[in-house]
């Protein structure tokens, strides 16, 4: 049982470049989240997914997309990255209102 | 929207010693306090959490209260080890949603 599996766990991009973050889950949970953590700051709400098919913006989703593919899988893309993305991001699931279950994690530079 | 403060943001314990780490939250909604253990390189464990039907939940060393008037619940770790030496954070559910807004954390050290 794998719980959340982010990929990839490190990337260096340069700024204006794009790329995915990609995040599954195997506990067949409905609801989907994408946090970023910085130091000092928590971790703050991107993108959330409640359902398949369902995305909602969270308190910091400027610069950032999502894709809810199916039940299992929500992917984070940045279009044009810049340095203020520089953060490590976490990828959560859960049942509604229980518990999250989080990713390890993916620490994206971007110079 | 929700506003959890979390307090202290640094904390050093000896070994065997109790620790306390207190939040607030300011949305009378939220109805769901969770708490989560993050180790270094890896990803925020839940650890116990408590609804706001109850005052008090046990785990072995670890324990949360909940105060609803007071806005305000707070995690116990009693006779401390090394390996509780960590980041925890607190959360609590924006009103009655899913959705959950975290405390800055708190890195706590607990010296052998």
């Amino acid at each position: 049982n794998a719980g959340v599996t982010q990929t990839p766990k490190f990337q260096v991009l340069k700024t204006g470049q794009s790329m995915t973050l990609q995040c599954a889950q195997d506990m067949n949970h409905n609801s989907m989240y994408w946090y970023r953590q910085d130091p000092g700051m928590g971790l703050r709400l991107i993108y959330y997914s409640a359902s398949e098919g369902t995305t909602d913006k969270g308190e910091v989703p400027n610069g950032y997309n999502v894709s809810r593919l199916n039940k299992r899988e929500f992917s984070l893309r940045l279009e044009s990255a810049a340095p203020s993305q520089t953060s490590v991001y976490f990828c959560a699931s859960s049942v509604r209102t229980g518990g999250y279950t989080f990713g390890s994690g993916t620490r994206l530079t971007v110079v | 929207g929700e506003n959890v403060e979390q307090h202290p943001s640094t904390l050093s314990v000896q070994e065997g010693d109790s620790a306390v780490i207190k939040c607030t939250y300011s949305d009378s909604a939220s109805n769901y306090f969770p708490w989560y253990k993050q180790e270094l390189g890896k990803g925020p464990q839940l650890i116990i959490d408590i609804r706001s039907n109850v005052g008090e939940k046990k785990d072995q060393r670890i324990a949360v209260t909940l105060n609803k008037t007071a806005k305000h619940f707070s995690l116990h770790i009693t006779e401390t080890q090394p390996e509780d030496s960590a980041v925890y954070f607190c959360a609590a559910s924006q009103g009655g949603s899913e959705k959950l807004v975290f405390g800055k954390g708190t890195k706590l050290t607990v010296n052998p």
